[in-house]
């Protein structure tokens, strides 16, 4: 019943520092995405994998890079933090394949602060 | 540019009575909308989503209403229960050019629901 799992859960860097987030899923899905969550602003999607093998960028990606590792993960680089980054970072992950709508499902997020 | 837009930061309504959350869209090309229910220190999960080819969709206690005329949804609540506190985001979906969807999701800046006993 695990169903997205992320870790770390949470985490504190110093600026410069990097690191990978990372995340699984056990429900088969295609579809993979990393979000960040700000004050005020909703979600932000970073980057995506439609399927294994691909990625893309999303909104925000500046400062990120993405691994589809395999269908089951898919990580989230920081390679140098920087204060800006400091944000609750959600994994996502849906059975889309091409042309169907099916809702996305939600880790329960990194908390990340950078010093 | 914010794309999709959920112009009230906060509700409070008592138990036993309608919540209605409001979200309002400036892009055309959105033809699939989600609405997703977020408690503190957990990940937003799935309440209710509706096509652009329909006007309204219910499922239990939760129905989302879609005027595409006006690009505006809402999610209507009744009766409000106070488990139901929580954050409210409003997400939309485009096909790309093409008519493949990614599913990439567009989301509103939510609405924080507040249901008194």
């Amino acid at each position: 019943n695990a169903g997205v799992t992320q870790t770390p859960k949470f985490q504190v860097l110093k600026t410069g520092q990097s690191m990978t987030l990372q995340c699984a899923q056990d429900m088969n899905h295609n579809s993979m995405y990393w979000y960040r969550q700000d004050p005020g602003m909703g979600l932000r999607l970073i980057y995506y994998s439609a399927s294994e093998g691909t990625t893309d960028k999303g909104e925000v990606p500046n400062g990120y890079n993405v691994s589809r590792l395999n269908k089951r993960e898919f990580s989230l680089r920081l390679e140098s933090a920087a204060p800006s980054q400091t944000s609750v970072y959600f994994c996502a992950s849906s059975p889309e394949g091409w042309g169907l709508y099916q809702p996305q499902h939600f880790g329960d997020g990194t908390r990340l602060s950078i010093l | 540019d914010q794309q999709v837009k959920q112009n009230s930061p906060s509700l409070s309504v008592q138990e036993g009575r309608i919540s209605i959350l409001n979200c309002d869209y400036t892009n055309s090309m959105f033809d699939y909308f989600l609405w997703y229910k977020k408690y503190p220190a957990e990940g937003p999960t799935f309440l209710i989503s509706i096509s652009s080819i329909k006007d309204k969709n219910e499922d239990g206690r939760f129905t989302v209403f879609l005027n595409k005329s006006a690009k505006h949804l809402s999610l209507h609540i009744v009766p409000s229960q106070p488990g139901d506190s929580a954050v409210y985001f409003c997400a939309a979906s485009a096909r790309k050019l093409g008519g493949t969807s990614y599913g990439k999701l567009t989301f509103g800046q939510g609405t924080i629901l507040t249901v008194h006993p």
